[in-house]
């Protein structure tokens, strides 16, 4: 149980286009998503945490208005990268918390953005 | 949330123990100690946790010290499919549901 996965996992696009990533809770229901970035050998930086039906709150450095996240349910959150740039180009992850009461969180696979 | 200190790498031979060290000196009372480990390419994943007592699961051990402020990772037959990042996480549990990543050590395992 507990499976989170993403979608697609490996995307290249042009650079000035936008990109969505979904990720979703297979079989609970995620009262938390968080998305993270990694880029090469460095470890995973928070850019954002989502409450469904609530606005997204934003890490410090983090520009809301590039990088979109929508939480349509308790399954389903969202991350679209607007106008993507080559300086864009990471491997974002998502996890979801079920709410216990020590945190745990479930990760997705992650998907490989490339900008060209 | 506190700080944890982990060792930037370590080497453990196929079939044999792994003791990954974690110091969190500035833990506080209420702050869950959590093992995180991420495969190449892949997310992150749950390993285990604990508050106070030692902790067994079909993974792993974690052994935390009396005054908490350190605790080990234990795998007890390592495997080549254990290679990977451990990241030591401390949460507050509640309300506060962040996990803040450190750089972890990244364990190798030899054939």
């Amino acid at each position: 149980g507990a499976v989170v996965s993403q979608h697609p996992s490996r995307v290249i696009c042009k650079s000035g286009t936008s990109v969505k990533i979904e990720c979703r809770s297979l079989d609970f229901q995620a009262t938390t998503m968080f998305w993270y970035r990694q880029f090469p050998k460095q470890s995973l930086m928070l850019m954002a945490t989502s409450n469904e039906g609530s606005k997204a709150t934003y890490e410090q450095g983090v520009e809301k208005d590039k990088f979109l996240i929508n939480h349509a349910s308790l399954t389903l959150s969202t991350l679209t990268v607007t106008s993507a740039h080559p300086e864009d180009s990471s491997f974002y992850i998502c996890s979801a918390d079920r709410g216990s009461s020590y945190n745990e969180q479930f990760f997705g696979p992650g998907t490989r953005l490339t900008v060209l | 949330d506190a700080k944890t200190t982990q060792p930037n790498s370590m080497e453990s031979n196929e079939e044999e123990p792994v003791h990954l060290p974690c110091n969190h000196s500035t833990i506080s009372g209420t702050d869950y100690i959590h093992w995180y480990r991420q495969l190449p390419s892949q997310g992150p994943e749950y390993v285990i946790h604990g508050l106070t007592s030692n902790v067994n699961n079909r993974m792993a051990s974690l052994a935390i010290a009396e005054d908490r402020k350190s605790s080990t990772l234990i795998l007890h037959r390592a495997t080549l499919r254990d290679a990977a990042v451990y990241y030591c996480i401390l949460t507050s549990g509640g309300s506060n549901y962040k996990l803040t990543f450190g750089k972890g050590t990244l364990l190798t395992v030899n054939p």
